[in-house]
């Protein structure tokens, strides 16, 4: 088996600052996935990465910047965070053969002051 | 692009009942189709998936979906819900060949003892 470890658990920042999110999985799976998820709201893809060095933007990918450093991390930057924003950040992963299951981690919450 | 609709965002019942939770989606090609369930304050976990066969899959803990090519539909069913099976359920498409996995706005079931 294996894991997804998203750090920070919890992040606080204030209005404007630009904050950096990082997933690692230990899979070995090529593709990975950031998702913003609202209270009580379905989750929104801001960003996927097919492979390492690959990019794809999502739906809600204004007003954030992504990074695939190496197959096993992938890292989300909120480029200038809004005051009162709250969300939780999901990364996930799978390997796609036809239709692969992805596997999440726990999840990021962002609190903007 | 593929999209996917969970119509009912809240669904009661009794402990021992039958329950379906709605998915139906728009894409216009071949299709992956996958339920995920969350309990609160974690990450999505896989319950099931189609792509191509028995339109009925069966899944984990019991539940299993019929995927409807004419109804544009891949609903989820239990037929005997027990208490811990209260959590948020998502529904996921993917078009066949891209790697782009949208999910519903999720559904919320409430088992009552």
């Amino acid at each position: 088996g294996g894991i997804i470890t998203q750090t920070p658990k919890f992040l606080i920042g204030q209005e404007g600052q630009k904050l950096t999110l990082k997933c690692q999985q230990n899979f070995n799976h090529d593709t990975m996935y950031w998702y913003r998820q609202d209270s009580g709201k379905g989750l929104r893809l801001i960003y996927y990465s097919i492979t390492e060095n690959d990019l794809q933007k999502g739906d809600l990918s204004e007003g954030y910047d992504a990074s695939r450093e190496k197959k096993s991390s992938f890292s989300l930057t909120v480029t200038s965070a809004q005051k009162n924003e709250m969300a939780v950040f999901l990364c996930a992963s799978t390997d796609w053969g036809l239709g692969n299951t992805l596997y999440f981690g726990a999840g990021t919450r962002l609190s903007v002051l | 692009t593929q999209t996917v609709s969970q119509s009912d965002a809240h669904v009661t019942v009794f402990e021992g009942d039958s329950v379906e939770l709605r998915c139906n989606y728009s894409y216009g090609g071949s299709i992956y189709l996958s339920w995920y369930i969350q309990h609160h304050g974690h990450g999505l976990q896989f319950l099931l998936k189609y792509y191509s066969g028995n339109p009925v899959v069966q899944g984990v803990n019991g539940f299993e979906a019929e995927f409807s090519k004419s109804d544009s539909s891949f609903h989820l069913r239990k037929a005997s819900v027990h208490w811990s099976d209260s959590a948020v359920y998502f529904c996921a498409v993917a078009g066949a060949g891209g790697y782009k996995v949208v999910f519903g706005s999720g559904t919320r079931l409430l088992v009552s003892p």
